[in-house]
């Protein structure tokens, strides 16, 4: 297994210029979220996915758009690129099904996409 | 407002000493604590996740406590690597139907030969 892809790795952009950054995982996980991660802030939650079709806004959606049309694909894509959204961002995903005992299952992440805008 | 606070920011130890970070958490109702690694340019990887009846959790030279009645965790690295160095972030889950994730900011430990 490949686990949780993430292309390009790095990625310059001008402000206003839009992009489609890529999230592939090979697990057949259900639900799929997209992270961004700013110096000295937690991980913050842009949009997610519980299946194919189904969407939902995170904590800082503003400025992002996703769609699923696959299980496996979740892209994250910037309509119109600011300076305020250099960041890394992370795509991760897990199995909505619960582990004995109820545990959640683990989350897995991708190795990430480091987005700077002039 | 549901908050994870880690302490230190920042820390330097030398090869084979032990270290201990830690996490407090303000998130109401708590579901479960994970703490993960995250090595310099890569994804966060899972080390320990603790639900609510759990004190204590080992993987390896890791090993996480939680006290969930001062809503404090720790994590203590035993005889440490060199391949230890890096950010070590601390996150909750509520417990409500969101399966919403709070992150802490991370711990940059440097571990020097």
């Amino acid at each position: 297994n490949a686990g949780v892809t993430q292309t390009p790795k790095f990625q310059v952009l001008k402000t206003g210029q839009s992009m489609t950054l890529q999230c592939a995982q090979d697990m057949n996980h259900e639900y799929m979220s997209w992270y961004r991660q700013d110096p000295g802030m937690g991980l913050r939650l842009i949009h997610y996915s519980v299946g194919a079709g189904i969407t939902d806004q995170g904590e800082v959606p503003n400025g992002y758009n996703v769609s699923r049309s696959t299980t496996e694909d979740f892209p994250l894509r910037l309509l119109s690129a600011a300076p305020s959204q250099t960041s890394v961002y992370f795509c991760a995903s897990r199995s909505p099904r619960p582990l004995a005992g109820g545990r959640d299952n683990e989350q897995f992440f991708g190795p990430g996409t480091r987005l700077t805008v002039l | 407002k549901n908050q994870v606070e880690q302490s230190p920011q920042s820390l330097i130890i030398l090869e084979g000493k032990n270290c201990t970070l830690q996490c407090n958490y303000t998130v109401s109702p708590f579901s479960n604590l994970r703490w993960y690694k995250q090595d310099t340019g890569r994804g966060p990887v899972s080390l320990t996740i603790m639900t609510f009846s759990e004190n204590t959790k080992s993987n390896g030279r890791y090993t996480a406590t939680l006290d969930a009645d001062t809503k404090q965790s720790s994590l203590h690295i035993t005889a440490s690597q060199l391949s230890d160095s890096a950010s070590y972030i601390c996150v909750v889950r509520a417990g409500d139907s969101s399966y919403k994730l709070i992150f802490g900011s991370g711990t940059r430990l440097l571990v020097r030969p």
